[in-house]
């Protein structure tokens, strides 16, 4: 099955300062690829996806890229702000079949003010 | 719409009894997960259902859990008996699948989580 791997587990920035989250994946079927913000205390929520079809996609201050011959995916926040700090989390699934979301385990970001 | 509605939030138990989580998904979505988050594992898979019937239950950890949906508005994730090691926060999402088999979205609506502490 599909094996999602995030680096680094916790990551701390500067107000202001950019962040950027990297995930690798196995199955090279897998086409569909979020990212979910999780708050404390909160169940997690999608924040940004891309799809295999492009290399990347922007969303205000997020971006999201993909490398389909490396099997990694990045997720870039610019500017960050204290709101920002949380669990994000990456997944993978293949278009088909069983309709099972890989995710990893999860990277803390922290913005420091 | 409300979003997923699990209930309890929070519960505190002791080894050996019988846990009931609840989830009401998002009406309209017709599949529905169940994944468990602690800080070594991450978020796990352990059932999903499509259309009430269960499709994936390979991450269910043992026999001692147990997952229902009788209906398209409810499920129930049971743990009898519990032990300490089901501490965890028992999350619920659901999503819409296209019919048909169609590829997969992949987006999923979380509920805020069923925290369980088995003593």
């Amino acid at each position: 099955g599909e094996n999602v791997e995030q680096h680094p587990s916790t990551l701390s920035v500067q107000e202001g300062d950019s962040a950027v989250i990297k995930c690798t994946y196995s199955d090279s079927a897998s086409n569909y690829f979020p990212w979910y913000k999780q708050e404390l205390g909160k169940g997690p929520q999608l924040i940004i996806d891309i799809r295999s079809n492009v290399g990347e996609k922007k969303d205000q201050r997020i971006a999201v890229t993909l490398n389909k011959t490396a099997k990694h995916f990045s997720l870039h926040i610019t500017e960050t702000q204290p709101e920002d700090s949380a669990v994000y989390f990456c997944a993978a699934i293949r278009p088909y079949g069983n309709n099972r979301l890989a995710f990893g385990k999860g990277n803390q970001v922290v913005v420091i003010p | 719409d409300a979003g997923v509605i699990q209930s309890p939030r929070h519960e505190v138990t002791e080894m050996g009894q019988e846990v009931t989580l609840r989830c009401k998904p998002i009406s309209g979505h017709n599949s529905l997960f169940w994944y468990r988050q602690t800080m070594m594992r991450g978020l796990e898979l352990l059932i999903y259902f499509n259309n009430n019937v269960p499709i994936d239950d390979s991450g269910m950890p043992e026999d001692r859990f147990s997952a229902k949906m009788p209906n398209a508005s409810f499920s129930t994730l049971k743990i009898q008996p519990s032990e300490p090691r089901d501490s965890a926060v028992y999350f619920c999402a659901s999503s819409l699948a296209l019919a048909g088999g169609g590829p997969n979205t992949g987006e999923l609506f979380f509920g805020e989580g069923s925290r369980l502490t088995v003593l």
